[in-house]
């Protein structure tokens, strides 16, 4: 069975701070994929990064980075000066690779990011 | 223009009604999903269908039936509307077994019964 934890349940911080969203996944496949989705107050889920199993370079896209590491099956995601509307609700999940992703997305329970201006 | 739509976007009824929301995709991908984002958020997956024929049925109860006319739609027809079906139903798509690239999702239908 798949298991995505996300312990932090709320996180609240000033505008222009660095903030970091913890992920860790518990999995018996070998192969798999790892997402970070991201839920602004209109509802809609945002697609913000994939990552499989084999690749653990971490990735960095303008404020955004990730963190992947095997080793203690964690998937963190940090924002770097953050701003008012990264606002939202973010969520971890994770997938099989096997059956092309067919079993679909196991989510954690999401961490709910408070930007205070 | 719309990868994956969910019709309607808002649903109200009352307790007992038969709904149906349905879901299409233009992306000519293999696999659709149902999925439920409950009061406090969780994401939790329905049903899953490949090539119109269902993958996954999670402990969902007999009330809800997915329906795949073909390919590109995936219904969702619930019958005896309860207080706790009341939730945010996602509808999702993805490449089939051989290329995966990640999944699609709508815009969400917020069904709220009363």
């Amino acid at each position: 069975a798949q298991k995505v934890t996300q312990a932090q349940t709320e996180i609240s911080v000033v505008e222009k701070e660095d903030v970091t969203l913890d992920c860790v996944y518990e999995t018996r496949d070998t192969t798999y994929y790892l997402f970070w989705y991201k839920q602004p107050p209109s509802g809609e889920l945002v697609f913000l990064i994939r990552r499989n199993s084999f690749d653990e370079q971490n990735e960095i896209s303008g404020r955004y980075s990730w963190n992947f590491q095997k080793s203690t099956s964690s998937f963190n995601f940090t924002i770097t000066a953050s701003q008012v509307v990264d606002s939202a609700v973010y969520f971890c999940a994770l997938s099989a690779l096997i059956g092309g992703g067919a079993d679909g997305l196991t989510f954690g329970k999401g961490t709910h990011l408070i930007i205070q201006p | 223009d719309t990868a994956v739509s969910q019709t309607p976007k808002y649903l109200v009824t009352q307790m007992g009604n038969d709904k149906s929301i349905k879901c299409e995709q233009n992306l000519g991908h293999d696999t659709m999903y149902w999925y439920k984002q409950d009061s406090k958020k969780f994401l939790k997956i329905m049903f899953s269908y490949n090539n119109k024929e269902l993958i996954i049925n999670e402990t969902v109860p007999n009330r809800f039936s997915p329906k795949s006319p073909d390919k590109a739609h995936l219904n969702l027809h619930i019958n005896s509307l309860e207080l706790g079906d009341s939730a945010v139903y996602f509808c999702a798509s993805s490449e089939g077994t051989l290329m995966f690239y990640g999944y699609t999702f709508g815009s969400g239908t917020r069904l709220t019964v009363v």
